[in-house]
């Protein structure tokens, strides 16, 4: 069975630095690989996602991601951190050609002014 | 373009109470339709998915059932609310042609007291 692991509940940075949010993952077959991002007592919206080819993913609002195979990873990224970006953030997996989507327990993302 | 509605938004039951969650979408026809859960700190967890009318999936035994009376309509229902029903429920779909990307409502927050 699939799992998702997210390092850190919460992680906190400045205005302007870097966003570094971890996922890894296990599954037996290759995934689809998903970040979503959720604001306070809203659904949750796809920042970006990953099915097949380039590994290297950009999504919305500057952020991106790198599906590394030999790590089983798919950490999400951006350069430089905006107010705005304070959200709670989700890494899920899913197996092809299977309905279930398997959530990380999810990372709070607090950033200082 | 394609819109997914949830309502009520909020809802604050009496146990032993039964419940009732509506989710349509908008936009595209035949989707796959999906209830998830969110419970404070537990994550997100797939609690029913449908991919046409009348067809129920369940992933997890529990205190709910699902009902999808019409292409477009899924709904989740109790007959008795346990306080362990508390949570944020989440309705989502994606197109039935493929099994990636699942979009998300805006949710319905339910309490149960």
């Amino acid at each position: 069975a699939q799992s998702v692991t997210q390092l850190g509940s919460h992680v906190s940075v400045s205005e302007g630095a870097l966003v570094l949010l971890r996922c890894n993952y296990s599954s037996s077959v290759p995934p689809y690989l998903f970040w979503y991002v959720q604001y306070p007592n809203q659904g949750l919206q796809l920042l970006l996602k990953y099915t097949t080819g380039a590994t290297l993913v950009k999504g919305i609002n500057g952020f991106e991601a790198e599906f590394k195979k030999s790590e089983t990873s798919f950490h999400l990224t951006k350069p430089s951190a905006h107010m705005s970006d304070a959200a709670e953030y989700f890494c899920a997996v899913r197996i092809r050609g299977a309905q279930k989507l398997v959530f990380g327990q999810g990372t709070r993302l607090t950033i200082n002014p | 373009s394609q819109t997914i509605h949830q309502w009520p938004a909020t809802l604050v039951q009496p146990v032993g109470s039964p419940l009732s969650l509506e989710c349509t979408v908008e936009g595209t026809s035949n989707p796959n339709l999906y209830w998830y859960r969110q419970a404070a700190g537990r994550g997100l967890q797939l609690l029913f998915y449908s991919v046409g009318i009348g067809q129920i999936s369940s992933e997890v035994p529990q205190n709910l059932s699902a009902s999808r009376p019409q292409d477009r309509q899924f709904i989740l229902s109790s007959k008795k609310l346990l306080l362990s029903d508390s949570g944020f429920y989440l309705c989502a779909w994606s197109v039935r042609a493929s099994t990636d990307t699942q979009y998300f409502g805006p949710g319905t927050r339910l309490t149960v007291l």
